[in-house]
C-alpha cells in the first residue's frame, strides 16, 4: 500500500549545525512532495516542495533532495536555529489525486 | 489576515454525544479539507471539498459527516462521538485542488477528547 515514513523520530542538533531530516516513500506514482513544519499547538506550515521531475530544490536555509531511484526524500536545514525546533512532516501526492499522505513526523530539537 | 479559523479550540464530549466543528477561511480558496492527527502520527484526511457544492471521502471518513456551507465555510460533524475519535482536528484550505499542486494552509486545530 501507500506509505510515507521517516527513519528518525527525534533529531537533536546543536544551534548553528546543519540538520538533515529523512523520509522514505513507497508509492512510485507520487509525483509531488512537500515538507511541513509543525510547532507545538499549531497547524502544519508549508516549508518547501519539489516535483518528481526535479532532484533538488533550495529555499531560504532549506534544501529538499529527492532520490526517485530509492524513493527517498530529505530536508536539509542550514545553520539550525532554536526557532527551527518543531516536528517536521514529509507528505506526498500521487498524480491526479487529492489525497495528501503524511509521514509520521520527526521531532527536531535544537540545543545551545 | 485571519487565514483559516477553527472553532472551538478545545472540546470534551461524552460517548454518544454529537457536535460540529466549524472552519472558515478568508482567502477565497476553492478547496477545503478536514484532517485528524493522532499522537505520534501524521495527519490523515477525513473529508475534503474540492469546490463549493462538492464533498468527497478521504482516508478515514467513517463516523463523520461534512457540509460545505458556502465557499468560506466547511464544517465537520460527529453524530455519535466515540473514544476512537479523540484526536486533534485540522481544517485546511487551498486555492485549488492539491492534485494540481496547490499549497495547503492549515488552521490551528481543535483538540477533541471523547470520554
Amino acid at each position: 500500500g501507500e506509505s510515507v515514513g521517516l527513519h528518525l523520530p527525534t533529531l537533536s542538533v546543536q544551534e548553528g549545525d546543519n540538520s538533515i531530516i529523512n523520509c522514505a516513500y513507497s508509492n512510485s506514482a507520487s509525483d509531488y512532495f512537500i515538507w511541513y513544519k509543525q510547532e507545538s499547538g499549531k497547524g502544519p506550515q508549508f516549508i518547501i516542495d519539489i516535483r518528481s521531475n526535479m532532484d533538488k530544490r533550495q529555499g531560504q536555509r532549506v534544501t529538499v533532495l529527492l532520490n526517485k531511484t530509492v524513493k527517498h526524500l530529505s530536508l536539509q536545514i542550514a545553520a539550525t536555529q532554536p526557532g527551527d525546533s518543531a516536528v517536521y512532516f514529509c507528505a506526498e501526492i500521487a498524480t491526479g489525486t487529492d489525497k495528501l499522505i503524511f509521514g509520521t513526523g520527526t521531532r527536531l530539537q535544537v540545543f545551545p | 489576515n485571519a487565514g483559516v479559523t477553527q472553532t472551538p479550540k478545545f472540546q470534551v464530549l461524552k460517548t454518544g454525544q454529537s457536535m460540529t466543528l466549524q472552519c472558515a477561511q478568508d482567502m477565497n480558496h476553492n478547496s477545503m479539507y478536514w484532517y485528524r492527527q493522532d499522537p505520534g502520527m501524521g495527519l490523515r484526511l477525513i473529508y475534503y471539498s474540492a469546490s463549493e457544492g462538492t464533498t468527497d471521502k478521504g482516508e478515514v471518513p467513517n463516523g463523520y459527516n461534512v457540509s460545505r456551507l458556502n465557499k468560506r465555510e466547511f464544517s465537520l460533524r460527529l453524530e455519535s462521538a466515540a473514544p476512537s475519535q479523540t484526536s486533534v482536528y485540522f481544517c485546511a484550505s487551498s486555492l485549488d485542488r492539491v492534485a494540481t499542486n496547490e499549497k495547503l494552509f492549515f488552521g490551528s486545530g481543535t483538540q477533541l477528547s471523547v470520554l
